[in-house]
């Protein structure tokens, strides 16, 4: 069974902190590898695709080890607006069809 | 920035009632989906839809379901005969040639079955 796994949390942090969040998929055949962002009961938002080593995009740093099958996101300086959950996103099939697997997201609260 | 744009935001039905939900997808996609996300757990994938027809669905999209893009702009998804269980919300999703080339996803219809 494909599975995408992540810390639910929450992690509370203050205004400033660098915070990073695991997740572990279990398809092998997975080429890309996508971070969302999903604030309360609204819909997923792409922030961020990962399809080598990882990306970067200012504050936000996305990692991915083929080997271990983990990915990470690091925010660093984070802002009140980050609170949101994040969601790791997985293609099923490989990416043959476009369906997507997502993990059940950690939830993120910046406090002042 | 285009949209995808979900109708009704939020709909009441009672149980044993058929629903519709409807998507615009983004205009120039061409792979479709529907996702829905129970209260307080995860995104499920429901079903994806590419050149008039289904190309996959997951174990949730059983014969209560079905998926019809009647004209060129809407694509909409069906409930024959909704269940307290099938209560959640509904997100459409659409996106570009290489399959995650702008997967967009729509605001979500609310549905509630009483």
């Amino acid at each position: 069974r494909k599975e995408v796994e992540q810390d639910p949390g929450p992690f509370n942090v203050p205004e400033g902190a660098t915070v990073a969040f695991n997740c572990t998929y279990s398809n092998s055949a997975s080429q890309s590898f996508f971070w969302y962002r999903q604030d309360c009961r609204k819909e997923p938002k792409l922030l961020m695709s990962v399809y080598s080593s990882g990306n970067e995009d200012g504050r936000f740093t996305a990692q991915l080890n083929r080997a271990s099958q983990y990915i990470s996101l690091l925010i660093r300086d984070s802002k009140l607006s980050d609170s949101a959950t994040y969601l790791c996103v997985v293609p099923d099939s490989g990416g043959s069809q476009g369906n997507l697997i997502f993990g059940k997201g950690t939830k993120l609260s910046v406090k002042p | 920035e285009p949209e995808v744009t979900q109708t009704p935001s939020h709909q009441v039905t009672q149980m044993g009632q058929e629903v519709i939900l409807r998507c615009v997808p983004i205009s120039n996609h061409l792979y479709f989906y529907w996702y829905r996300q129970i209260l307080g757990q995860k995104v499920e994938f429901l079903v994806s839809f590419y050149n008039n027809e289904i190309s996959e669905k997951s174990e949730i999209f059983d014969d209560q379901f079905s998926v019809e893009r009647p004209d060129g702009s809407n694509f909409t998804l069906k409930i024959r005969s909704t269940k307290l269980e099938d209560s959640a919300m509904y997100f459409c999703a659409s996106s570009g040639l290489d399959r995650f080339y702008g997967y967009t996803f729509g605001s979500g219809t609310r549905l509630t079955v009483v």
